[in-house]
């Protein structure tokens, strides 16, 4: 059964700061990882999607790193702001028995995010 | 590109009734997923049609139960709420059923049973 672990649970930086947050994930046989962002109440926005091949996706000030082999991945975060406040999450989609896609997302906990100025 | 829209965004429901929640998924995509997600608590995955077949279902009773149209429009139903199914109901569509595609989320409906 794969379980998604999210590190820290909660992180409070100031403006300007580069951080990481941290995931991992018991079972490697993935077919990819996917990191979501989620507000207050609202739906997920998906950030950025790494296939099970790769070993890093960027967009803008976001990197993700992806170990399969260790079961990890990271996000990396550069020059933070007050708006990147949000709970962060990631999503892995594991390989069926059998080797078929399953389509399930297993997801973290989270990791809610607060940038002060 | 529409994305993924859900219907209603806020619901209240008493313990006992039924409740069909709505999700059109974003042009394109034929894969819907549902999930519940609990305040405080990562999603959890309900079931997923692909092509208008349950292809796919997490551990949740059969009173939870769902559709896929022809349009890829997805509904999903709970019968004899219980006051534990108050949460936020996440409706995801993807391109394809296999492998490699990431997942479209809609903004959820918050269902708040009393």
């Amino acid at each position: 059964k794969q379980e998604v672990t999210q590190i820290p649970a909660a992180l409070s930086v100031p403006e300007g700061e580069n951080l990481v947050l941290n995931c991992s994930f018991t079972d490697s046989a993935i077919y990819n990882l996917q990191w979501f962002r989620q507000d207050p109440g609202k739906g997920l926005t998906s950030l950025l999607l790494i296939q099970s091949s790769q070993r890093e996706q960027t967009s803008g000030r976001l990197n993700a790193s992806l170990d399969k082999s260790s079961g990890r991945s990271t996000l990396y975060i550069a020059a933070s702001q007050p708006g990147d406040s949000a709970t962060y999450l990631c999503a892995v989609r594991s390989v069926r028995a059998g080797g078929t896609s399953y389509g399930k997302l297993t997801f973290g906990q989270g990791t809610i995010l607060t940038v002060h100025p | 590109e529409t994305g993924v829209t859900q219907s209603p965004t806020h619901l209240i429901k008493t313990r006992g009734q039924q409740v069909t929640l709505r999700c059109s998924s974003q042009s394109g995509h034929n894969t819907v997923s549902w999930y519940q997600q609990a305040l405080g608590q990562g999603p959890q995955f309900i079931f997923q049609y692909y092509r208008e077949e349950e292809n796919g279902r997490g551990n949740f009773p059969p009173r939870f139960s769902g559709l896929q149209f022809p349009n890829y429009s997805s509904e999903l139903n709970v019968n004899a709420l219980e006051l534990d199914d108050s949460a936020l109901y996440l409706c995801a569509s993807s391109a394809g059923g296999e492998r490699g595609y990431g997942y479209t989320f809609g903004s959820g409906t918050r269902l708040t049973v009393v």
